[in-house]
């Protein structure tokens, strides 16, 4: 089946640095990628949706100057999160979609944790 | 705009009871249904989605969920609870085959010995 790898897997990273999160198509061609933020215990949140070749589109609420998506192939989609800061704390995860195919594979996710 | 509500945040259940997981929707449009589960500090596993084919919908590790387009309702369902099947679970809901996926709340399932 279709397999999404999400790296790192975790990263602790400085107040006022930036982190680089990898979200790879490992055996079909993404053309839509999505990114979540999940809150301990809480539901995952939609931030933004990335298409191959194409600027991302950001939900109501997410700054996208401080989350950077880059989709530059299709398999390879990338989120940057911008002078991290303790508030930006969470699980990312990634989800991606098969043109064509009603189905999403989702990444196995990132916990960051800023200090 | 399309939604989901998860009716509980946690259920617990009796190993070898029956499992019920509360799921309602809200689309102007037929939507697309799945059924998600996360275990701790991972991403997510499709146990199964409804697609606008069968309304009764088998998945995997003997979930199954069913579409009631009548009550707005797709909730999930395995006959006799297991310890492994401790976990989160989300509903989610997209309109189309292009679009945006979009979760409920979510459902912690306990399972008692």
């Amino acid at each position: 089946g279709a397999v999404v790898s999400q790296h790192p897997s975790w990263v602790i990273c400085k107040s006022g640095t930036s982190v680089k999160i990898e979200c790879r198509s490992l055996d079909f061609q993404a053309t839509t990628m999505f990114w979540y933020r999940q809150f301990p215990k809480q539901s995952l949140m939609l931030m933004a949706t990335s298409n191959e070749g194409s600027k991302a589109t950001y939900e109501q609420g997410v700054e996208k100057d401080k989350f950077l998506i880059n989709h530059a192939s299709l398999t390879l989609s990338t989120l940057t999160v911008t002078s991290a800061h303790p508030e930006d704390s969470s699980f990312y995860i990634c989800s991606a979609r098969e043109q064509g195919y009603n189905g999403y594979t989702f990444g196995s996710g990132t916990r960051l944790t800023v200090v | 705009a399309q939604s989901v509500t998860q009716l509980g945040s946690h259920v617990s259940v009796s190993e070898g009871a029956l499992v019920l997981l509360r799921c309602n929707y809200s689309s102007s449009v037929p939507p697309y249904l799945f059924w998600y589960v996360q275990y701790p500090n991972q991403g997510l596993q499709l146990l199964l989605k409804y697609t606008s084919a069968a309304t009764l919908v088998k998945g995997i590790n003997g979930f199954e969920a069913e579409f009631k387009k009548s009550e707005t309702s797709f909730h999930l369902t395995k006959p006799s609870a297991h310890m492994s099947d401790a976990a989160e679970y989300f509903c989610a809901v997209s309109v189309g085959r292009d679009d945006k996926i979009i979760f409920g709340k979510g459902t912690r399932l306990h399972i008692l010995p």
